[in-house]
């Protein structure tokens, strides 16, 4: 089974401050996904990241797959509060696009 | 716009009662998902299909069973509800792609409660 973990679980900060969300495994991922969910809606796609060690940035937000393609971070900076929400990672393995979630970032910002 | 649709937003059920969760997309999608939501243990996978009829067990497959008779329709099954099958269940599609993973497109999930 493949297992994607996630840290920290929960995060609150204040509105400015930059953080850093983690994704890992012990598996080999031919992708990987960002994902934000908000109450009551199902996760909507950030972002997909596909060659070890590249990096997307979306506005404010700046993806990362690892060099093994075994591990994901997402950074934010200059939080606000439009970004709360729940962070998911999602990846699937060679030649399959079973989609495994990771266990979530419950980000709170305030103003 | 991709839609996914789930047959309800909220469910209340008895225990051993057999409960049927539909879902729906209208993207001529290959792939369909089932996931169950629990607070801290983020998205787990029920099941997956890959083609009308196909499926594959996920992570969490035991008291579930899913059919898949047409492309659009991918129908999750509790062949006995027990209250520890009560969750926020969602649904997914996503074109097939063997070299990339594909955007899923989610619905809007089931909340379903076992009494």
């Amino acid at each position: 089974t493949q297992l994607l973990e996630q840290s920290p679980q929960f995060l609150s900060i204040q509105e400015g401050e930059n953080l850093t969300v983690y994704c890992n495994s012990s598996s080999v991922f031919s992708s990987l996904q960002w994902y934000r969910q908000e109450p009551g809606e199902g996760p909507v796609l950030l972002v997909t990241v596909v060659t070890g060690g590249e990096v997307k940035k979306l506005k404010r937000l700046t993806f990362q797959f690892g060099d093994a393609r075994k591990d994901s971070s997402l950074h934010i900076t200059a939080a606000q509060p439009g970004d709360t929400g729940l962070y998911l990672c999602a990846g699937s393995g060679e030649n399959t696009d079973k989609l495994i979630f990771g266990t979530g970032t419950r980000l709170q910002v305030f103003p | 716009d991709v839609k996914v649709t789930q047959s309800s937003r909220y469910l209340v059920k008895r225990t051993g009662e057999k409960v049927f969760l539909e879902c729906v997309q209208d993207m001529d999608h290959e792939n369909m998902f089932w996931y169950r939501q629990d607070p801290g243990l983020g998205l787990r996978l029920i099941y997956f299909s890959y083609d009308v009829k196909m499926k594959e067990k996920g992570d969490i497959p035991e008291g579930y069973s899913v059919s898949r008779e047409k492309k659009e329709r991918f129908s999750l099954i509790l062949e006995s509800a027990s209250t520890n099958q009560t969750s926020m269940y969602l649904c997914a599609s996503s074109f097939f792609a063997v070299w990339v993973v594909n955007e899923a497109f989610f619905g809007q999930g089931t909340r379903l409660t076992v009494v």
